[in-house]
This record gives structure tokens, sequence and C-alpha cells, in this order.
């Protein structure tokens, strides 16, 4: 399978808390794009992060590349209970340019 | 909310029957993607459509169609139904396929397969 993998499949925090998580993948990308769910409905797209990049910030997200290892971080600081959704990876590249999303993890923000 | 509207949001359908899934592409946009997911899975890419063609398939079989209007919304037919096509199916539409193309989702059609 080309998906890509998430790590940890789930994390449990306390609100105000800082949650990371890591995301691996097989292909060569354009770019690494995260998004979020809330209880299995659409997704939400938070942050892109180009192939000649290697850290980007968004408000309260930070974004790690490593191209060389073929992995991504997303860091969501001071999280709250708002935050509480699955997030996923997503590898952008090829003809189609089409999204091969990991796993996914699950994030539990406890109020 | 993105723009991209998907009907119906929820569906129950026996084995053996057909579905047709619609979306409606962000305005503006001209390409369209659908994805299935499974429960507790991430999306798995099933095709693109560029301009009223298809533009690149994932692994499924050919039971699994599409079709894009001229006014760039999109329809997603799945025929012979299976147990195993029971997922969440989304679709994103996006300005091109160049690269760094920000795709916005839908909401998604539960299709329950009994």
């Amino acid at each position: 399978s080309q998906q890509g993998e998430e790590d940890p499949q789930a994390l449990s925090i306390q609100e105000g808390e800082n949650a990371t998580m890591n995301c691996s993948y097989k292909t060569s990308i354009n770019n690494l794009q995260w998004y979020r769910q809330n209880s299995g409905r659409g997704l939400v797209h938070l942050i892109l992060i180009r192939s000649n990049e290697r850290e980007k910030h968004s408000g309260r997200l930070r974004v790690t590349l490593d191209t060389s290892k073929k992995s991504s971080s997303l860091l969501i600081t001071a999280s709250r209970a708002a935050d509480t959704a699955s997030y996923f990876c997503a590898a952008q590249g090829g003809a189609t340019n089409k999204l091969i999303f990991g796993t996914g993890t699950l994030l539990a923000v406890q109020p | 909310e993105t723009g991209v509207t998907q009907s119906p949001t929820h569906l129950i359908k026996t084995r053996g029957q057909q579905v047709t899934l619609r979306c409606s592409s962000q305005s503006g946009h001209n390409t369209v993607s659908w994805y299935q997911q499974a429960l507790g899975q991430g999306p798995q890419f099933i095709f693109q459509y560029y301009r009223e063609e298809e533009n690149g398939r994932g692994n499924f079989p050919p039971r699994f169609s599409g079709l894009q209007f001229p006014n760039y919304s999109s329809e997603l037919n799945v025929n012979a139904l299976e147990l195993d096509d029971s997922a969440l199916y989304l679709c994103a539409s996006s300005l091109g396929t160049g690269r760094n193309t920000e795709a916005f989702f839908g909401q998604g059609t539960r299709l329950t397969v009994v």
C-alpha cells in the first residue's frame, strides 16, 4: 500500500499541553499537507509545506518536513478541547497531484 | 465551509445494488477528486476528473466509475455494491492539477451496504 503511516495512532493530553504527531510517507512529493477531521465528517485543510521547505508555522501549528527521511511532524501548541479530532497527513505528488493520506492520529484534549 | 457540497449525506443500500453520489465543486474549480475512507482509515484516492476527463485512477475496480459535467460538478457511480464498499466517500475540488494545489473537501457521503 502507498498509504503513509502516522504515529501515534491515538494521543490524549490535557488542555494547555502541546501535541506532536508524526507522519511517514513513501513517495516523492511536491508537498505535504495536514488535515483535520471531526467525527468522521469532511476534511479541513490545516497547512501545506512544500518539498523545498523545512518548517512552517500557522497560528498554533508548526509543521516540519524532512524529505531525506520522508517524514513530517505536526505540533499543536497550547491545545484546547476544541482541537479534539483526527489529524491526517497527506503527501501530494505525481501526475494528478493526488493526495496519499496517512492512517491518522486521533487526538483527545481533556478540559 | 469549503463551498464543496455532497449529496446525499447518508445512504443505505443493499448488496448488489447500484449507487450514485454527487458533488458540486467550489466555484471556479475545474478539478474534482474522489476518495473512499473506510472506518478508522485514511482516505484512499479513487479517481480524479479534470475538465470533464478522467485524469488518473487509484486501485479501484471498474465498477467504480465517474463523470464530470460542464459545470464541473461530478458523480461517483458504484455498481454491484459489496459490503466492503461501506465507507465515507469524500470529494475534493481544486483549481487545476498543478504543483502545490490545495484541495477543498466536502462533508462526505456515508454509504452503508447491507
